[in-house]
């Protein structure tokens, strides 16, 4: 069955510096990816959607690869803010439109 | 400003009963999904359904079933409420591969 990983272990980076978090996967061959921001005690926000032919997308700070070689998705926002502090999870389409959630990965950003 | 109601933020139930969680989206989505959250093991798809009275079990349908009589509205019933059963509980919905999941803000369910 699929496997998605992410680093359970938190990243903690200086406010300004680029967050760069990974999600791994296994046994899958995706179309779509997508990454969201969950804050503690609420659900999940949609922040990005990637197709498999999209090396790259990019929104304002947020950037996003696909490399469905490696089967791997790179999800970095530069000049990171501690607004930016959060659990972020990728997702990756199965069939009739659902998506399986890796665990997430906190980002804590220190001023 | 579209979004997911779930019916209730924080819920106690004793074990044995049945339990009701309701969601309801207003973007006229035809996907809807409940999940459930727990530490360690990120979001596991309990149940799904693609249109009105269609559903589809997901990896842990086991001890729940769901009901979607109208479109805007998905319900997710615990039979009889058991221990291992505590967790988040999050609804979402989808316009097909448009966009995004819109996730409800969860109920944390504590059965006891």
């Amino acid at each position: 069955s699929q496997k998605i990983e992410q680093n359970s272990e938190a990243l903690n980076i200086q406010e300004g510096k680029t967050a760069t978090l990974t999600c791994n996967y296994t046994n899958y061959s995706p179309a779509y990816l997508q990454w969201y921001r969950q804050d503690p005690g609420r659900g999940p926000v949609f922040l990005l959607l990637i197709r498999e032919n999209e090396k790259e997308k990019r929104k304002e700070r947020l950037k996003v690869t696909f490399d469905t070689t490696l089967k791997q998705s790179l999800f970095h926002i530069t000049a990171s803010q501690p607004a930016d502090s959060a659990t972020y999870l990728c997702a990756l389409e199965g069939n009739f439109n659902k998506f399986y959630f890796g665990s997430g990965t906190k980002l804590n950003v220190k001023p | 400003d579209v979004k997911v109601t779930q019916s209730s933020r924080y819920l106690v139930k004793r074990t044995g009963e049945k339990v009701f969680l309701e969601c309801v989206q207003d973007m006229d989505h035809e996907n809807m999904f409940w999940y459930r959250q727990d530490p360690g093991l990120g979001l596991r798809l309990i149940y799904f359904s693609y249109d009105v009275k269609m559903k589809e079990k997901g990896d842990i349908p086991e001890g729940y079933s769901v009901s979607r009589e109208k479109k805007e509205r998905f319900s997710l019933i615990l039979e009889s409420a058991s221990t291992n059963q505590t967790s988040m509980y999050l609804c979402a919905s989808s316009f097909r591969q448009l966009g995004g999941y819109t996730f409800g803000s969860g109920t944390r369910l504590t059965v006891v």
